[in-house]
C-alpha cells in the first residue's frame, strides 16, 4: 500500500519560503504512470491544486502560483518536494502530498493516494 | 472563486436521494475532460469516490453514482445514510489554466 508522509516546518514567517518534503513508501517515485503533487486546503475552505512533478523532473504548476512555486523529485531518496516563496497569511493551509494516477493522456489523472497533511501557518 | 461551481450545502433525510452539481465551462468539463469526485470527512484527507465521470473505485457502494452532460456533472447519492455526511468535491482539468481544478466543495448534511 502506497503511503505518503509530509515533513517540514509548521510555522513560516511572512515573505519567507515554505519548504515541504514528501516521503513515499510502498511505491517508487521513479515509476511512470504517476504524477507526484501537492494540494492545499486553507482552514475551513476547499481544495487547491498547487502543482505536480513527474519522475523525469517535468513540472506542472497552478497558474496562480507559478511565479512562486518550485517542485522537484529525488529518486534516490524516494521523495519529492515543494518550495513556495514569498509567503503571506493567505498561504496558511493544510498541505497534502498526493499521487496522481494517469489513466490516459496527461490531463486524465486522478488523485489516488493522499498524505495525511501538515498544517503550515504563515505568521510572524 | 473556484473554476468549478458547486452548491455550498445540500441536505436530505435518511433513505432519500440527493444530487450535487458541478458546473464548469467550455475549457474544462465542456471540453470533454473527465470529472472526478472526492469525499472528505472532517480532519481527514479526501478519498476518491467517482472517477472518469461515472466509475466507482472498488469498495465504493453503488449508492454513489456520477454523470456528466455538457459543461456540468452531478454526483447522486441514493439511500442516504448518516455516514454519508461529509464534504464532496468535484475535480477536472482546465485547458485554459493548463492544470487541474477543483470545485469549492459541498457539505452534505443528513437530517
Amino acid at each position: 500500500q502506497v503511503q505518503l508522509q509530509e515533513s517540514g516546518p509548521g510555522l513560516v514567517k511572512p515573505s519567507e519560503t515554505l519548504s515541504l518534503t514528501c516521503t513515499v513508501s510502498g511505491g517508487s517515485v521513479s515509476n511512470s504512470g504517476h504524477y507526484w503533487g501537492w494540494i492545499r486546503q486553507p482552514p475551513g475552505k476547499g481544495l487547491e491544486w498547487i502543482g505536480s512533478v513527474y519522475y523525469s523532473g517535468t513540472t506542472y504548476y497552478n497558474a496562480s502560483l507559478r511565479s512562486r512555486v518550485t517542485m522537484s523529485v529525488d529518486t534516490s531518496k524516494n521523495q519529492f518536494s515543494l518550495k513556495l516563496r514569498s509567503v503571506t497569511a493567505a498561504d496558511t493551509a493544510v498541505y497534502r502530498c498526493v499521487r496522481q494516477d494517469l489513466y490516459s493522456e496527461h490531463e486524465y489523472a486522478i488523485v489516488a493516494y493522499w498524505g495525511r497533511g501538515t498544517l503550515v501557518t504563515v505568521s510572524s | 472563486q473556484s473554476v468549478l461551481t458547486q452548491p455550498p450545502s445540500v441536505s436530505g433525510a435518511p433513505g432519500q436521494r440527493v444530487t450535487i452539481s458541478c458546473t464548469g465551462s467550455s475549457s474544462n468539463i465542456g471540453a470533454d475532460y473527465d470529472v472526478h469526485w472526492y469525499q472528505q470527512f472532517p480532519g481527514t484527507a479526501p478519498e476518491l469516490l467517482i472517477y472518469g465521470n461515472d466509475n466507482r473505485p472498488s469498495g465504493v457502494p453503488d449508492r454513489f453514482s456520477g454523470s456528466k452532460s455538457g459543461t456540468s456533472a452531478s454526483l447522486a447519492i441514493t439511500g442516504l445514510q448518516a455516514e454519508d455526511e461529509a464534504d464532496y468535491y468535484c475535480q477536472s482539468y482546465d485547458s485554459s489554466l493548463s492544470g487541474w481544478v477543483f470545485g469549492g466543495g459541498t457539505k452534505l448534511t443528513v437530517l
